[in-house]
């Protein structure tokens, strides 16, 4: 099946600080990835679509100037969170659209980043 | 109100029970409807998709009631790994965004 893998897997950083998380369809094209975002005891929340070349369509509330996103490829988009503070610790996940072919339909979900803000 | 709505659980059933989860959607224009599992700080992971007719995959049966915006999950003869949080999930009707319910919780015991 389609893998998705995102870097890093945790990270610790310091408030005022930014960090860059990484999202890469390692077997298939992805025209389209998701960046979800998800606190303890709560459900995932959509925080943005990428479409490679193109900018990224936010959703409402969420700061594109604070949390930016670029799909340069076909097989990587990188979300990075600028300035962070605790109030983003979270657990960050990325998931990819197929181009073409069998698995159109499905959303591959990387494993996740999670971040804690000190 | 919710876009996807789930009963939050916990469920702590034994070891071979049968199990249901309910799950109710707010947009009638839904196309997709979907059933995710997710363990303790892992990501999502694709149950079954839910399709009108009602489907089956093992032990796990996954019907959807259009008219009451309705989705329901079956488990059988539960086993231990079973344990993990069941996410209802919700295609809209021109997008290719999924809509999360807030999962429900199932524990099963020895």
């Amino acid at each position: 099946g389609a893998v998705v893998s995102q870097h890093p897997s945790w990270v610790i950083c310091k408030s005022g600080t930014s960090v860059k998380i990484e999202c890469r369809s390692l077997d298939f094209q992805a025209t389209t990835m998701f960046w979800y975002r998800q606190f303890p005891k709560q459900s995932l929340m959509l925080m943005a679509t990428s479409n490679e070349g193109s900018k990224a369509t936010y959703e409402q509330g969420v700061e594109k100037d604070k949390f930016l996103i670029n799909h340069a490829s076909l097989t990587l988009s990188t979300l990075t969170v600028t300035s962070a503070h605790p109030e983003d610790s979270s657990f960050y996940i990325c998931s990819a659209r197929a181009a073409s072919g069998g698995y159109q339909e499905t959303q591959y979900f990387g494993p996740g980043t999670r971040l804690l803000v000190l | 109100r919710k876009e996807v709505e789930q009963d939050p659980g916990p469920f702590n059933v034994p070891e071979g029970a049968t199990v249901a989860f309910n799950c109710t959607y707010s947009n009638s224009a839904s196309q997709s409807f979907f059933w995710y599992r997710q363990d303790c700080r892992k990501e999502p992971k694709l149950l079954m998709s839910v399709y009108s007719s009602g489907n089956e995959d093992g032990r796990f049966t996954a019907q959807l009631n259009r008219a009451s915006q309705y989705i329901s999950l079956l488990i059988r003869d539960s086993k231990l790994s079973d344990s993990a949080t069941y996410l209802c999930v919700v295609k809209g009707d021109s997008s290719y965004k999924l809509i999360f319910g807030s999962g429900t919780r199932l524990l099963v015991r020895p």
